[in-house]
């Protein structure tokens, strides 16, 4: 089964701060996602990528930009922490077309 | 783009009791429809699917629906157990994304 991590399980930050969530997969998947969920809103796409050196936004990209130089690796980057941007951040791989996801463990960031 | 609803967002159940989960779509070009499963402090995990040429999929006490006319589907328990207890979330595939339901929040009392 193929394994997605996320470095961090728990993050504190101060706002303004540059903050960085790394997710890798131990196979060669070439769709990522990066979701945030918050309580009654679900999981919200913030960003995917499609290949290396690939990006596109999703339904709330702003505030947040991604990277992805090799193809295991997915990061999102927080260019300047804000307090509403505390929540759970899930990575996900697509598991072949139509195929469902494989989430990581995600990450809980605070913003103080 | 897709639009995914689900209902309701709490559901509390007897231990043995069934449980209905329902979620409808907007765009009729979604073709894939997961449920995940998600425990306290947990990642969601694939418990079922269904794709847009199956009207139902079963796999042991657990069921999914889909009626594609009227765009919705919905996820059956039966027999449940405190250990469904969890987070329940629909979603749609469209083009190369998922669109998520707001999630379910089921309470098996014993």
């Amino acid at each position: 089964d193929v394994k997605v991590t996320q470095s961090s399980r728990y993050l504190v930050k101060r706002t303004g701060e540059k903050v960085f969530l790394e997710c890798v997969q131990d196979m060669d998947h070439e769709n990522m996602f990066w979701y945030r969920q918050d309580p009654g809103l679900g999981l919200r796409l913030i960003y995917f990528s499609y290949d290396v050196k690939m990006k596109e936004k999703g339904d709330i990209p702003e505030g947040y930009s991604v990277s992805r130089e090799k193809k295991e690796r997915f990061s999102l980057i927080l260019e300047s922490a804000s307090t509403n941007q505390t929540s759970m951040y899930l990575c996900a791989i697509l598991l072949g077309t139509g195929g469902g996801y494989t989430f990581g463990s995600g990450t809980r960031l605070t913003v103080v | 783009g897709e639009n995914v609803e689900q209902h309701p967002s709490t559901l509390s159940v007897q231990e043995g009791d069934s449980a209905v989960i329902k979620c409808t779509y907007s765009d009729s070009a979604s073709n894939y429809f997961p449920w995940y499963k998600q425990e306290l402090g947990k990642r969601p995990q694939l418990i079922i699917d269904i794709r847009s040429n199956v009207g139902e999929k079963k796999d042991q006490r657990i069921a999914v629906t889909l009626n594609k006319t009227a765009k919705h589907f919905s996820l059956h328990i039966t027999e449940t157990q405190p250990e469904d207890s969890a987070v329940y979330f629909c979603a749609a595939h469209n083009f190369n994304k998922f669109y998520f339901g707001s999630g379910t929040k089921l309470n098996v009392k014993p």
